[in-house]
């Protein structure tokens, strides 16, 4: 049982250029969430999903998209870096009580 | 307003030693409430939930107050395993089941 599973682990951009986040989970998860952490700011949810082929915009949503084609698979989109974009993303997934986080991205935007 | 407030710390004590992580939430309609533990470079993990009648579980005990809208975590007996992030976790079971996340209190257990 592998849990919540991101990739990739790390990645360098150049600003401008875009990527893709994934996020698998294998526990029938229905609520999938994309979070960015920075120093001195916490936790911060950008986008979020309540189920397959559901999304919903968080706190900061801005420059990012997302979709939930498949209820175990969550996509979260930059479609052209920007160095305020450095930050490292985790994804997490919840059924009912408790959260189960991915081991994260660190991305830095140059 | 955060809707999590907590103490950043750091805080740096000997091991041994007990120490208590205070945190307070802003929304009356919080449901369910968490300590989860970050340690560095690595995803937060749930530590304990917290229990309206207060919890304990081995050397860690929790506290809720829900009329002053706080939350606590005492830890006895310090280990240097214990050096880590701590965060204060709220649900308000809204759309989306939503988890609001305090900036976490960090700890240092020293030799």
């Amino acid at each position: 049982n592998a849990g919540v599973t991101q990739t990739p682990k790390f990645r360098v951009l150049k600003t401008g250029q875009s990527m893709t986040l994934l996020c698998a989970q294998d526990m029938n998860h229905e609520y999938m969430y994309w979070y960015r952490q920075d120093p001195g700011m916490g936790l911060r949810l950008i986008h979020y999903s309540v189920g397959e082929g559901t999304t919903a915009k968080g706190e900061v949503p801005d420059g990012y998209n997302v979709s939930r084609l498949k209820k175990q698979n969550f996509l979260l989109g930059l479609e052209s870096a920007a160095p305020s974009q450095t930050s490292v993303y985790f994804c997490a997934s919840s059924r009912d009580r408790g959260y189960t986080f991915g081991s994260g991205t660190r991305l830095t935007v140059v | 307003r955060k809707e999590v407030e907590q103490d950043p710390g750091p805080f740096n004590v000997p091991e041994g030693a007990t120490v208590a992580f205070n945190c307070t939430y802003s929304n009356s309609a919080s449901q369910s409430f968490f300590w989860y533990r970050q340690d560095c470079r690595k995803e937060p993990k749930l530590l304990m939930s917290v229990y309206s009648s207060g919890n304990e579980d081995g050397r860690f005990t929790a506290q809720l107050n829900r009329a002053s809208q706080y939350i606590s975590l005492l830890i006895r007996d310090s280990k240097l395993s214990d050096s880590a992030t701590y965060l204060c976790v709220v649900n308000m079971y809204n759309i989306g089941n939503q988890f609001y996340f305090g900036t976490g209190t960090s700890l240092t257990v020293i030799p």
